[in-house]
C-alpha cells in the first residue's frame, strides 16, 4: 500500500544551522508529494508541494525535490530560524482528497 | 478568504454530553474533511464529504456523526464519547478537480477533552 516514512525526531538545531528532514515514500502510482507544517496549537499549513518527478517545491527558504529514483522528498533549509520551530509532516496524495501523512518530525531551533 | 474556521477552539465534555463541532469555509471547495490528531501523532482521516455527500468513512465509531448541511459547512456531532476520544479535531477542505492535485486547507482545530 501507499505510505510515507519520515525520520524520527525530535530535531534540535541552533539558529542559522542547515536543516534536512528525510522523507521516503511507497506508492503504487505517481502521487503528488507535500510538506505540511504545524505550529503549536494550530492546524496544518501547506509548506510546499511537488506534483511530478524532478519537480522542486520551495517556499520560505524551504526546498524539497521529488526524487522518483530514490522515492524521496527530503525537506531542506539552508539557515533555520527560531520561528521555524514546529512539527513537519510529509504527505502524499493521488487525487487531492485522500492524503497519507508521515508521523511528523518535531523541530526546535534554539537561539 | 482562504480560511477554514472551526468552532469552538476548546471543548470539555462529559461522557454523557452531546456536543457539536463546527467548520466553515467560503473558498468554494467541494470536499470537506474531518481528521483526528492525538498528541505527537499525524492526523488520522475520519470522514470525507464530496459535493455534500459522505464519500469516505474510515470505520469511525457511531458516537461520531458528521453532517454537511451545505457546501460551506461541516459539523461533527458528538455523543457518549470516551476519554480516549480526547484529541485535536481538524477540519479541512479542498477543491475537487480531477485534472489537478489540490492541497488541503486546514482549520486550527478544536481541542477536545472528554472527562
Amino acid at each position: 500500500g501507499d505510505s510515507v516514512t519520515q525520520m524520527e525526531g525530535p530535531v534540535t538545531l541552533s539558529e542559522e544551522a542547515f536543516l534536512t528532514i528525510n522523507c521516503t515514500y511507497t506508492a503504487t502510482g505517481y502521487p503528488s508529494l507535500f510538506w505540511y507544517v504545524q505550529y503549536p496549537g494550530e492546524g496544518l499549513q501547506l509548506l510546499l508541494k511537488a506534483t511530478k518527478a524532478d519537480d522542486k517545491g520551495s517556499n520560505k527558504g524551504f526546498e524539497a525535490t521529488y526524487r522518483k529514483e530514490t522515492t524521496s522528498f527530503h525537506l531542506e533549509k539552508g539557515s533555520v530560524q527560531v520561528s521555524d520551530s514546529a512539527v513537519y509532516f510529509c504527505a502524499l496524495s493521488y487525487t487531492g482528497n485522500q492524503f497519507y501523512f508521515g508521523t511528523g518530525t518535531s523541530l526546535t531551533v534554539i537561539p | 478568504d482562504t480560511e477554514v474556521t472551526q468552532t469552538p477552539k476548546h471543548l470539555v465534555m462529559g461522557m454523557t454530553n452531546k456536543k457539536s463541532l463546527k467548520c466553515e469555509q467560503h473558498m468554494g471547495h467541494r470536499a470537506m474533511y474531518w481528521y483526528k490528531q492525538k498528541a505527537k501523532k499525524p492526523p488520522e482521516l475520519m470522514f470525507v464529504y464530496s459535493y455534500e455527500k459522505l464519500s469516505i468513512n474510515e470505520s469511525v465509531p457511531s458516537r461520531f456523526s458528521p453532517e454537511c448541511p451545505n457546501s460551506s459547512l461541516l459539523n461533527l456531532h458528538l455523543h457518549a464519547l470516551q476519554p480516549e476520544d480526547s484529541a485535536l479535531y481538524l477540519c479541512a477542505s479542498s477543491q475537487l478537480d480531477p485534472t489537478t492535485n489540490e492541497k488541503l486547507f486546514f482549520g486550527s482545530g478544536t481541542q477536545l477533552s472528554v472527562l
